[in-house]
């Protein structure tokens, strides 16, 4: 069975400062993706970054990076110099090869930025 | 161009209504699905579509039904309302074939039950 685990409900972080958003995944596939998403307040869901399970290196997309540790089955959100715009909730998901059209949900962190 | 539209985006009804929720797609995807999000914020898969053919059927109650006309088009149909229902309903698309094709979200449609 595929799962998503986000243990961190709420977080907080100064602004400018970096901050972890953790999770972790349980699949018993070879071939996954992993995909982060951001819910502002706005309600909108907005995708982030995406991690491959064969990907040696982690991936980067501007100041959103993943620390992917595959033995650990954890693919962490990193966010470096957080804004105030980062206040949100964010989510971390999952995709096989061979459950192809199911996405699994993980069940979220707020994350607030502090001036 | 909005990728994936949804209307209403608002939507206040009365307990026992039947309503509906349409959305749409012009990013020539094959898999459409329907989400619901409750008030903590869960997002639980309802439906999936691919290429018009429901492909997921979670154990959601008969008293909803999708509708896909064409691939562009998932609708959703909901009957004799009931509180339980009231949550945000998000409509998104992803391309067939490769896994690390993201899913486009809608802006949502919150559903209000009284």
């Amino acid at each position: 069975a595929q799962k998503i685990t986000q243990t961190q409900p709420g977080m907080f972080v100064q602004e400018k400062e970096a901050v972890t958003l953790d999770c972790t995944y349980d699949t018993s596939d070879q071939s996954y993706g992993l995909f982060w998403y951001k819910q502002p307040s706005s309600g909108e869901m907005i995708f982030l970054i995406y991690q491959g399970s064969y990907d040696e290196q982690n991936a980067t997309e501007g100041r959103y990076s993943l620390n992917f540790q595959k033995a650990r089955k954890s693919a962490n959100l990193v966010i470096s110099a957080s804004q105030l715009g980062d206040s949100a909730m964010y989510f971390c998901a999952m995709r096989s090869l061979y459950n192809f059209n199911k996405f699994y949900f993980g069940s979220g962190t707020k994350l607030n930025v502090k001036p | 161009d909005t990728a994936v539209s949804q209307t209403p985006k608002y939507l206040v009804t009365q307990m026992g209504n039947d309503k509906s929720i349409k959305c749409e797609q012009n990013l020539g995807h094959d898999t459409m699905y329907w989400y619901k999000q409750d008030s903590k914020k869960f997002l639980k898969i309802m439906f999936s579509y691919n290429n018009k053919e429901l492909i997921i059927n979670e154990t959601v109650p008969n008293r909803f039904s999708p509708k896909s006309p064409d691939k562009a088009h998932l609708n959703l149909h909901i009957n004799s309302l009931e509180l339980g229902d009231s949550a945000v309903y998000f409509c998104a698309s992803s391309q067939e074939g490769l896994v690390q094709e993201t899913q486009y979200f809608g802006p949502g449609t919150r559903l209000l039950v009284l």
